[in-house]
């Protein structure tokens, strides 16, 4: 079954940090662009930032909102892709959501998405 | 960046009937070398992640029911509901991958009974 599961999150202190990862199970996870969405309490959706594929350089981009505190990552032999948030800010907490694109070129639609985890960033 | 806006924020539609959700973008997402429109139509139920619908506008992912339907091209797109089921109860999204960084989403539109 194709999958993504999450772990990581809960509750941090403002300034601290937090790493959240992604397995994927059921597809060749290296040959694939992973996302990180996320959702503020009932709020929309708003992306974080991707990583790409190796044999597409590995490079990652991210929102405005997030560039210069958060860091995404893969290590394609394990299968799974993290998302290390420093610097958290009370306007970070939200639910998480992992994603993996489709393989069209430039970009792709979301087709898989995990289970997403809550980070909560407060006093 | 691309800013995605949909309409109405939230519509309420009696069992049976048609629901019509509308998405507009600030520049076109229609890439002239494939001429393919990079918009996606998500679901999202309480409590769940969001699940994809349709994309290239119009392409229904798999195990989609066919009620589901997408129209238009460049700027302007719709998402078609045939006849509203109970379990359509969601806020559905676009998303335009035309240009990225960032992708964005519109606000959603909450769809009740």
């Amino acid at each position: 079954e194709v999958q993504l599961v999450q772990s990581g999150g809960g509750l941090v202190q403002p300034g601290r940090s937090l790493r959240l990862s992604c397995t994927a199970s059921g597809f060749t996870f290296g040959d694939y662009v992973m996302n990180w969405v996320r959702q503020a309490p009932g709020k929309g959706l708003e992306w974080v930032g991707f990583i790409r594929s190796k044999a597409n350089g590995g490079t990652t981009e991210y929102a405005a909102s997030v560039r210069g505190r958060f860091t995404i990552s893969r290590d394609d032999s394990k299968r799974i892709a993290y998302l290390q948030m420093n610097s958290l800010k009370t306007e970070d907490t939200a639910v998480y959501y992992c994603t993996r694109e489709g393989l069209w070129r430039p970009h792709d639609a979301f087709y898989i998405w995990g289970q997403g985890t809550m980070v909560t960033v407060s006093s | 960046d691309i800013v995605m806006t949909q309409s109405p924020d939230s519509l309420a539609v009696s069992l049976g009937e048609r629901a019509t959700i509308n998405c507009k973008s600030s520049q076109s997402v229609l890439y002239s070398l494939d001429n393919k429109n990079y918009l996606a139509w998500y679901q999202q139920k309480p409590g769940q992640p969001p699940k994809l619908l349709l994309y290239w506008a119009s392409t229904r992912h798999s195990g989609v029911p066919d009620r589901f339907s997408g129209s238009g091209s460049g700027t302007d797109f719709t998402l078609t509901i045939s006849s509203l089921q109970a379990e359509d109860v969601a806020v559905y999204y676009c998303q335009q991958y035309f240009s990225a960084p960032p992708y964005t989403f519109g606000q959603g539109t909450e769809l009740e009974i």
